[in-house]
């Protein structure tokens, strides 16, 4: 079975600064998708970037980054110039490339990002 | 982009008595939905998967008669919770996938609450 690891719990930025939230997974398999997903007070799940496993490029989305390191199983994320508005819970999720059942996220415990003014 | 409309937000029932909880895809067909839970400052917890027309696949430890789940058509998917108790009372999210992608469309959330 396929596991998401956030090792850290909180993490808090300085606005305007970056920051980096990080992610490993565990996986026996070649093909798949992950995700970065925020979840800010209003707790609407909102996906902030994605990356399939295929695609050796790193996936951005303006100030968002991804760090997409196949060998390792690592998947971090990087925020720029972090404003308050980034303040959330953040979620790291994997999800197979196969179909029906397999196709579930599993999700990491989240890490709480704070943005100090 | 793809919308999904969870209701309602937020329901208070008494302890005993059952609540529906509706999942919509507004502008897409979605041939699986997900439903979660989560209790505050923790991850999302599945409970349940459901394609349209068969019966929902549950999560290990998920009650299936306590939450039934019910994906009539491609836009619609329903959690009801059945003689809800106070331990029943947390935060339920749905998601939904669109055919061909492979992307996840999350509700806004249902904050259930029994008294």
């Amino acid at each position: 079975a396929q596991t998401v690891t956030q090792s850290q719990p909180e993490m808090s930025v300085q606005e305007a600064e970056t920051v980096t939230l990080s992610c490993t997974y565990d996986t026996s398999e070649s093909d798949y998708y992950l995700f970065w997903y925020k979840q800010p007070p209003s707790r609407q799940m909102i996906l902030v970037i994605r990356q399939e496993a295929y695609k050796q490029q790193n996936a951005t989305e303006n100030r968002f980054s991804v760090n997409f390191q196949k060998a390792a199983k690592s998947f971090s994320l990087k925020i720029s110039d972090s404003q308050l508005g980034d303040a959330a819970m953040y979620f790291c999720a994997y999800r197979s490339s196969h179909t029906g059942a397999n196709s579930k996220l599993t999700f990491g415990k989240g890490i709480t990002l704070s943005v100090r003014p | 982009g793809a919308v999904v409309s969870q209701h309602p937000s937020r329901v208070i029932c008494k302890s005993g008595t059952s609540v529906k909880i509706e999942c919509r895809s507004l502008d897409f067909q979605a041939t699986t939905m997900f439903w979660y839970r989560q209790f505050p400052k923790q991850s999302l917890m599945l409970m349940a998967t459901s394609n349209e027309g068969s019966k929902a696949t549950y999560e290990q430890g998920v009650e299936k008669d306590k939450f039934l789940i019910n994906h009539a058509s491609l836009t619609l998917s329903t959690l009801t919770v059945t003689s809800a108790h106070p331990e029943d009372s947390s935060f339920y999210i749905c998601s939904a996938r669109e055919s061909g992608d492979y992307g996840y469309t999350f509700g806004s959330g249902t904050r259930l609450t029994v008294v």
